[in-house]
């Protein structure tokens, strides 16, 4: 199980902000984080825990390892503001995805 | 540009069957993991099943296992997810997603723990 903390953070942009997710067990560095925008579909930001995915901005980093993880965001873009998602991989089911947590301005 | 397109989505009553397809483009299909994930109204992504490259691995949750079966064309770039037994529960936006290929180890092997190309979804309402 994953979880993720807060459920909502408010945040205005320039802020920096700092994401949770904790494992139930140890996931290794196996861990991502996904963005979603309203009406969208996620977008892969890490994976391995600290690795950005294609195209993701500087800003976006990933820490973390076994049961806690973070995802930082720097300084808040405007188009930041969003849903965020990670995902593990696990022994069962193999990918599972945490609840998630609202970025609001 | 890599792409996916899913299609087939609709209203369908309880007990009936759907059957989504999803289409690839930009790039090399049969070198993929390919996933199905979806999205039930206003909460959290449940991946649900995957299919090797090859299609000779393919893996449920226990939510769809025995209702749902994943399968693939990679003649024709195509995935798709043959839903039977469909339930209120099972209402929700799908999503097809490409397995990001990763290398790691010696000798090297991949791996594809993570979904980083998707879909827009195609959203499947049962009610009656």
């Amino acid at each position: 199980v994953l979880t993720q903390s807060p459920v909502t953070l408010s945040l205005s942009p320039g802020d920096r902000a700092t994401l949770s997710c904790r494992a139930s067990q140890s996931v290794g560095d196996y861990l991502g984080w996904y963005q979603q925008k309203p009406g969208q579909a996620p977008r892969l930001l890490i994976f391995d825990a600290s690795k950005r995915a294609a195209g993701v901005p500087a800003r976006f980093s990933g820490s973390g390892s076994g049961t806690d993880f973070t995802l930082t965001i720097s300084s808040l873009e405007p188009e930041d503001f969003a849903v965020y998602f990670c995902q593990q991989r696990g022994d069962w089911p193999p990918y599972t995805f945490g609840q998630g947590t609202k970025l609001e301005i | 540009q890599e792409q996916l397109v899913e299609s087939g989505g609709g209203l369908v009553k309880p007990g009936g069957s759907l059957r989504l397809s999803c289409a690839a483009s930009g790039f090399t299909f049969k070198d993929y993991y390919m996933s199905w994930i979806r999205q039930a109204p206003g909460k959290g992504l449940e991946w649900f099943s995957y299919i090797s490259g090859a299609a000779t691995t393919t893996y449920y949750a226990d939510s769809v296992k025995g209702r749902f079966t994943i399968s693939r064309d990679n003649a024709k770039n195509s995935l798709f997810l043959q839903m039977n037994s469909l339930g209120v529960e099972d209402t929700a936006v799908y999503y097809c997603a490409r397995n990001l290929r990763l290398m790691a180890g010696n000798p090297p092997y991949y791996y594809f723990y993570y979904m980083d190309v998707w879909g827009k979804g195609t959203t499947v309402t049962v009610s009656s």
